[in-house]
């Protein structure tokens, strides 16, 4: 039972453009959600997070949106570039036990 | 500082054999965890650890074990090793407290069991 989801498995974007990931969630007791990137034969770094008292975070080129009504989160990054070509995981926390996404693999085109 | 490292890299596992997977950190993180990748899929958390001596399952913890003696330390155990454990391994660490839950991962052991 998937309780985190990202339903887009890749997409493509023109460099300079922006980027929108989504993600959505049916468990409603999560309280923090993160955003995760991964390049190929390396493990995840940690991108940007928000908790669920928050709407909106932002940290530079990217900000995360939270709809709790929704259960829904999204990453937008602006402007795009090549360099940000990577898988990205949205991760939701209840308690200790985190729950990940199946990713979503970003192409920016240069 | 090397984060968190992990060994092997690789392994091949006949079925039925045992393995430990080992992982380590030196940033004094109080939690890590745990998780394995199948293909297409999100991580799975497996087990975690909030300290040395103290360690509770994950979604996905049958068919493996862990021990924490040391804060640097948390090795994830394979007994009787089934191809379904066929996957790649990430161990992370954590420094969480109050609401700062950012993770760190170690690059993964991919194994296999044939």
């Amino acid at each position: 039972d998937q309780q985190v989801k990202q339903n887009s498995p890749s997409l493509s974007v023109q460099e300079g453009r922006i980027s929108i990931l989504n993600c959505d969630y049916t468990n409603s007791m999560f309280d923090y959600f993160l955003w995760y990137k991964k390049y190929p034969a390396e493990g995840p770094t940690f991108l940007i997070s928000i908790s669920s008292i928050k709407d909106k975070n932002e940290d530079g080129r990217f900000t995360v949106f939270l709809n709790k009504s929704a259960k829904h989160l999204s990453l937008h990054i602006v402007p795009s570039q090549p360099g940000d070509s990577a898988v990205y995981f949205c991760a939701a926390i209840d308690g200790n036990q985190f729950y990940f996404g199946t990713g979503t693999s970003l192409t920016v085109i240069p | 500082n090397a984060g968190v490292t992990q060994t092997p890299k690789f392994r091949i596992l006949k079925i039925g054999q045992s393995m430990t997977l080992q992982c380590a950190q030196d940033m004094n993180h109080n939690y890590m965890y745990w998780y394995r990748q199948d293909p297409g899929m999100g991580l799975k958390l497996i087990y975690y650890s909030v300290g040395a001596g103290i360690t509770d399952k994950g979604e996905v913890p049958n068919g493996y074990n862990v021990s924490r003696s040391t804060t640097e330390d948390f090795p994830l155990r394979l007994e009787l090793a089934a191809p379904s454990q066929t996957s790649v391994y990430f161990c992370a660490s954590s420094y969480t407290s109050g609401t700062y839950y950012e993770q760190y991962f170690g690059p993964g052991t991919r194994l296999t069991v044939t």
